[in-house]
């Protein structure tokens, strides 16, 4: 089974902290995502990278940045933490080939800045 | 640009019910058409996918089908169980090799036993 883990479930920060947010993948996927959940407003785009090194911006790139450095590692950064960052972040991975392949997910991690 | 609408939720509903969840796209291109579903405290997961016109995807008693003259894919399953509570998302990607996918903003069913 293709694993996407997260490094951590909850996270509490405060204002003004830098956070790392570590995502890896167990199946050589090339390409790998950030997605940012808030209720009503669905999963929105931060960052997808589809190689080593290599990153794109989503639709609300502000206040963050990422770094893949390893195919299977994919971080996101947040440099000095704000309380509109408080939400639900998401990783996933696809292979390459087609969107026609599945994205998988990881569990999320839940976010709080103080 | 892209966009995904769909059914405002929460729903709630009996077990054995009929569930249906509508959900509408505007795309640039000729996209791909997909079903995400999360269950409480776990990441996404794809329910279900069509790829081109007229074609019906299915899963787990679930099924949508890709309607292009409506630009609709929506949601329906015969007969819920209370398992089948979770969030569900309607989503596309735009072409073969856009990977990037735009997403509703999901709607929360609740089944009752």
């Amino acid at each position: 089974d293709v694993k996407v883990t997260q490094s951590s479930r909850y996270l509490v920060k405060r204002t003004g902290e830098k956070v790392f947010l570590e995502c890896v993948q167990d199946m050589d996927h090339e390409n790998m995502f950030w997605y940012r959940q808030d209720p009503g407003l669905g999963l929105r785009l931060i960052y997808f990278s589809y190689d080593v090194k290599m990153k794109e911006k989503g639709d609300i790139p502000e206040g963050y940045s990422v770094s893949r450095e390893k195919k299977e590692r994919f971080s996101l950064i947040l440099e000095s933490a704000s309380t509109n960052q408080t939400s639900m972040y998401l990783c996933a991975s696809i292979l390459g080939g087609g969107s026609y392949n599945e994205q998988f997910f990881g569990p999320g991690t839940r976010l709080t800045v103080l | 640009g892209n966009s995904v609408t769909q059914m405002e939720g929460p729903v709630t509903l009996s077990e054995e019910a009929f569930l249906t969840i509508n959900c509408t796209y505007t795309a640039t291109g000729y996209p791909s058409l997909f079903w995400y579903v999360q269950y409480p405290g776990e990441g996404l997961q794809l329910l279900l996918k069509a790829t081109k016109a007229d074609d019906k995807g299915s899963n787990k008693g679930f099924e949508a089908t890709y309607r292009k003259e409506t630009t609709s894919f929506h949601l329906e399953k015969g007969s819920v169980q209370v398992s089948d509570s979770a969030v569900y998302f309607c989503a596309l990607s735009d072409h073969p090799n856009d990977y990037k996918l735009s997403f509703g903003a999901g709607t929360t069913v609740t089944v009752r036993a």
